[in-house]
């Protein structure tokens, strides 16, 4: 009863650096989402999927690449961090626009 | 441009009742969710709203008025574990949630 999976769960990076989080669920949900989440904020999409093989940018996309090869998993990249990207990663998945989506246990990502 | 608006914080007793306040401005509306929050922890699921109303679930309830942009959380008999933050987030027209900064709730025995 895995849910939506978040890898890794922390990470410090050096501004410059890249990498790659993982978001992998075992409900068969079509549709995906990467958000991120800073203190005094609300929850900031920065990209989506409806679908394998299809993604779209969201409110903030800027620094961010993703890719959704497979169904049950949802790819976010940095190519060059900045501190501006320090921040909690949330993946969510759901079967539909109007249903709730399923929140994964976060990423806290600082950049040095 | 897209809005939500919620209380930063609120505090109250074990035992009572509070109401979680939420008005929103977004591009169409496709319904509006709340979830709860624990510090450190994922966003869970708790309501969803889409017709003018109130919707029971046990001890919580989740209110709308579409007219007026507004819909509020009540949570009866709390509980300690209830301490938590709550966000509140609406769908606009292209089916994107517009998500509130959260309110966070602390519980006093």
């Amino acid at each position: 009863n895995a849910g939506v999976t978040q890898t890794p769960k922390f990470r410090v990076l050096k501004t410059g650096q890249s990498m790659t989080l993982l978001c992998a669920q075992d409900m068969n949900h079509e549709y995906m989402y990467w958000y991120r989440q800073d203190p005094g904020m609300g929850l900031r999409l920065i990209h989506y999927s409806v679908g394998e093989g299809t993604t779209a940018k969201g409110e903030v996309p800027d620094g961010y690449n993703v890719s959704r090869l497979k169904k049950q998993n949802f790819l976010l990249g940095l190519e060059s961090a900045a501190p501006s990207q320090t921040s909690v990663y949330f993946c969510a998945s759901t079967t539909g626009e109007n249903q709730p989506q399923h929140f994964g246990d976060g990423t806290r990502l600082s950049i040095l | 441009g897209q809005n939500i608006d919620q209380p930063t914080e609120m505090t109250a007793t074990e035992g009572a009742i509070v109401q979680i306040n939420c008005t929103y401005q977004t591009s169409g509306f496709n319904g509006l969710f709340w979830y709860q929050q624990h510090a450190g922890e994922a966003p869970t699921f708790l309501s969803y709203n889409v017709l003018d109303g109130l919707e029971e679930k046990g001890r919580f309830s989740s209110f709308l008025s579409r007219s007026k942009g507004y819909s509020y959380l009540l949570l009866k008999e709390l509980q300690m574990k209830d301490s938590a933050s709550y966000l509140c987030a609406a769908m606009d027209s292209n089916y994107q949630l517009i998500w509130g900064a959260g309110t966070k709730l602390i519980i006093k025995p």
